[in-house]
């Protein structure tokens, strides 16, 4: 079975350039989840997807973040501009939408704004 | 403070020594919990699921403590290829919460 699949793997742009991620989930998974990981820290959630619907995005910075799920399948990430402190690795990850079921990441992308 | 806490450590252990890491977590409602390993530079993986009764996978204990919100993970007879970051993971309404994870390092 293929995993979640993510590109690119590594990303560096200059301060409020704009850059987009993509992300494929495990064929058949409902939810969709965008993770921003700073180093050091554990993957904080940005957006949560529900087929094409969003769940939760109440952390995404939706002055510059943006992110979309058209047809329920892939999904893509988009910051503009971006800034010094979106540095991270941006991790998909995705499940079947069942509760307490297991959630299967992506390798992420990593950002480095300079 | 933090929905879910965890000592970053890192606990530097000999191969064969038992350690064992504690996560708190803020919201009595919490309803599954999880614990997940990430390797250096790679992606956070299950490792297991932690039940109301406690369960073992081999070498790996994991316990919840309702009453005191917190769960723990215990692994016996360390192994080289432990060394990892262990990430405590809440759930609650179908949103999971991680913690800032616990390095180990175990030493020949």
């Amino acid at each position: 079975e293929a995993g979640v699949a993510q590109s690119p793997r590594y990303k560096i742009i200059e301060k409020r350039q704009s850059v987009a991620f993509w992300c494929n989930p495990i064929s058949g998974h409902a939810t969709l989840y965008w993770y921003q990981q700073i180093l050091g820290q554990g993957p904080k959630l940005l957006i949560q997807f529900q087929n094409n619907g969003v769940v939760d995005d109440s952390q995404l910075p939706k002055d510059r973040f943006s992110a979309e799920r058209l047809k329920g399948v892939d999904s893509t990430l988009k910051i503009q501009p971006a800034k010094l402190e979106d540095s991270a690795v941006y991790l998909c990850a995705s499940s079947s939408g069942l509760s307490n079921t297991e959630a299967f990441f992506g390798q992420g992308t990593r950002l480095t704004v300079v | 403070r933090k929905e879910v806490e965890q000592d970053p450590g890192p606990f530097n252990v000999p191969e064969g020594a038992t350690v064992a890491f504690n996560c708190t977590y803020s919201n009595s409602a919490s309803q599954s919990f999880f614990w997940y390993r990430q390797d250096c530079r790679k992606e956070p993986k299950l490792l297991m699921s932690v039940y109301s009764s406690g369960n073992e996978d081999g070498r790996f204990t994991a316990q919840l403590n309702r009453a005191s919100q917190y769960i723990s993970l215990l692994i016996r007879d360390s192994k080289l290829s432990d060394s990892a970051t262990y990430l405590c993971v809440v759930r609650y309404a179908g949103k999971s919460t991680f913690g800032d994870g616990t390095t180990l390092t175990v030493k020949p």
